[in-house]
């Protein structure tokens, strides 16, 4: 169990374009997932956290009308990237906890897409 | 100061080898400490939480102390698919509903 997927894998995309990433949780209710980016050898930088029908947390200095989450129901969470330039190129990693899946510490652990690559040429 | 630092690395090591890894972290409030995994090009995955008390996970010892903020990461007889990058990571706030705070990593090159 426990399973979260991402789509698309990869993208490559022009200059000005906007790209929606989709992040699911195939076998549980995630009611809060978390997008993270992560630049090359550097560590993964979470970018906002959303929870089911409301609206996303960002982290300082992420641009909230640059990178839109919605989080529309338990299972989908999207995170679009409107007019993307070539500084948008990153690896975007999403994650979802569910009520379920905690440990003997009392977290919630998150599990991992397997990510998204996106280029921006 | 980064909230979670890590040995810069790279380690390479020969097969059998033991390495360890170091982590501290600045936010004392911090409750939850985690190592993951993380394949070239690929996503993180939790490899082992951390304990008060230390823990061991077969070749993996994971050692948190709490007083010096300071956690390890100890791999014993190491093999070709330990070879990865290591993250740190800590719960920001504590508790449930606390977030991940990602070390850089360290990454580890077991050589035959």
């Amino acid at each position: 169990g426990a399973v979260v997927s991402q789509h698309p894998s990869r993208v490559i995309c022009k200059s000005g374009t906007s790209v929606k990433i989709e992040c699911r949780s195939l076998d549980f209710q995630a009611t809060t997932m978390f997008w993270y980016r992560q630049f090359p050898k550097q560590s993964l930088m979470l970018m906002a956290t959303s929870n089911e029908g409301s609206k996303a947390t960002y982290e300082q200095g992420v641009e909230k009308d640059k990178f839109l989450i919605n989080h529309a129901s338990l299972t989908l969470s999207t995170l679009t990237v409107t007019s993307a330039h070539p500084e948008d190129s990153s690896f975007y990693i999403c994650s979802a906890r569910g009520r379920d899946y905690g440990t003997s510490m009392g977290y919630n652990e998150q599990f991992f897409g397997p990510g998204t690559r996106l280029t921006v040429l | 100061r980064k909230e979670v630092e890590q040995d810069p690395g790279p380690f390479n090591v020969p097969e059998g080898a033991t390495v360890a890894f170091n982590c501290t972290y600045s936010n004392s409030a911090s409750q939850s400490f985690f190592w993951y995994r993380q394949d070239c090009r690929k996503e993180p995955k939790l490899l082992m939480s951390v304990y008060s008390s230390g823990n061991e996970d077969g070749r993996f010892t994971a050692q948190l102390n709490r007083a010096s903020q300071y956690i390890s990461l100890l791999i014993r007889d190491s093999k070709l698919s330990d070879s990865a990058t290591y993250l740190c990571v800590v719960n920001r706030r504590g508790g449930s509903q606390g977030n991940l705070i990602f070390g850089k990593g360290t990454k580890l090159s077991v050589k035959p």
